[in-house]
């Protein structure tokens, strides 16, 4: 079964550009993530779709972040403008929940996005 | 304080050690909890998840002790092969599937 895919792999960008990070999930999975790993942290949640609707996105800097999952499948995750604090691996990850109440279902994360920023 | 502590490492144990790492959370509601494993430069995967009876991978041992807020994971007879990142992990509300991660303990098993 194909995993958690995610691409650029590594991105430098300097501080005030854009850039946008693609992730396609695990064939099947309604539920998806965006998470922000700082080097030496643990991941945090950014964003979180169920098909195409945001479940949560209490912790997303909506000033300059932005994230969309049309069709319910593919995701993007948008930066604009970046700013040096927004160095970190940006991960996907998915699970296959489709309705609510249960228990919690394994996450699968992608390989992630290492984004310098200078 | 965070909502999710653990002690950041390095663990350095001799190939064959038994090593324990603990993690502790503040919010009394949280529902379920797990340890993730994350390689160097890698993604998290899910290791195990901890009940409240406690649970057992081979030579992986997890506890939970809700009154205490604690859980905790044993390393038994370690290899090389287990020097990573261990990452505790709760999730507060029961059908949300929203993950709280702690920073990791990173453990290194030399030979």
């Amino acid at each position: 079964e194909a995993g958690v895919a995610q691409s650029p792999r590594y991105k430098i960008i300097e501080k005030r550009q854009s850039v946008a990070f693609w992730c396609n999930p695990i064939s099947g999975h309604a539920t998806l993530y965006w998470y922000q790993q700082i080097l030496g942290q643990g991941p945090k949640l950014l964003i979180q779709f169920q098909n195409n609707g945001v479940v949560d996105d209490s912790q997303l800097p909506k000033d300059r972040f932005s994230a969309e999952r049309l069709k319910g499948v593919d995701s993007t995750l948008k930066i604009q403008p970046a700013k040096l604090e927004d160095s970190a691996v940006y991960l996907c990850a998915s699970s296959p929940r489709q309705l609510a109440g249960g228990p919690t279902d394994t996450q699968y994360f992608g390989p992630g996005t290492r984004l310098t920023v200078l | 304080r965070k909502e999710v502590e653990q002690d950041p490492g390095p663990f350095n144990v001799p190939e064959g050690a038994t090593v324990a790492f603990n993690c502790t959370y503040s919010n009394s509601a949280s529902q379920s909890f797990f340890w993730y494993r994350q390689d160097c430069r890698k993604e998290p995967k899910l290791l195990m998840s901890v009940y409240s009876s406690g649970n057992e991978d081979g030579r992986f041992t997890a506890q939970l002790n809700r009154a205490s807020q604690y859980i905790s994971l044993l390393i038994r007879d370690s290899k090389l092969s287990d020097s990573a990142t261990y990452l505790c992990v709760v999730n507060i509300v029961y059908n949300t599937d929203k993950l709280i991660f702690g920073t990791g303990t990173r453990l290194q098993v030399f030979p």
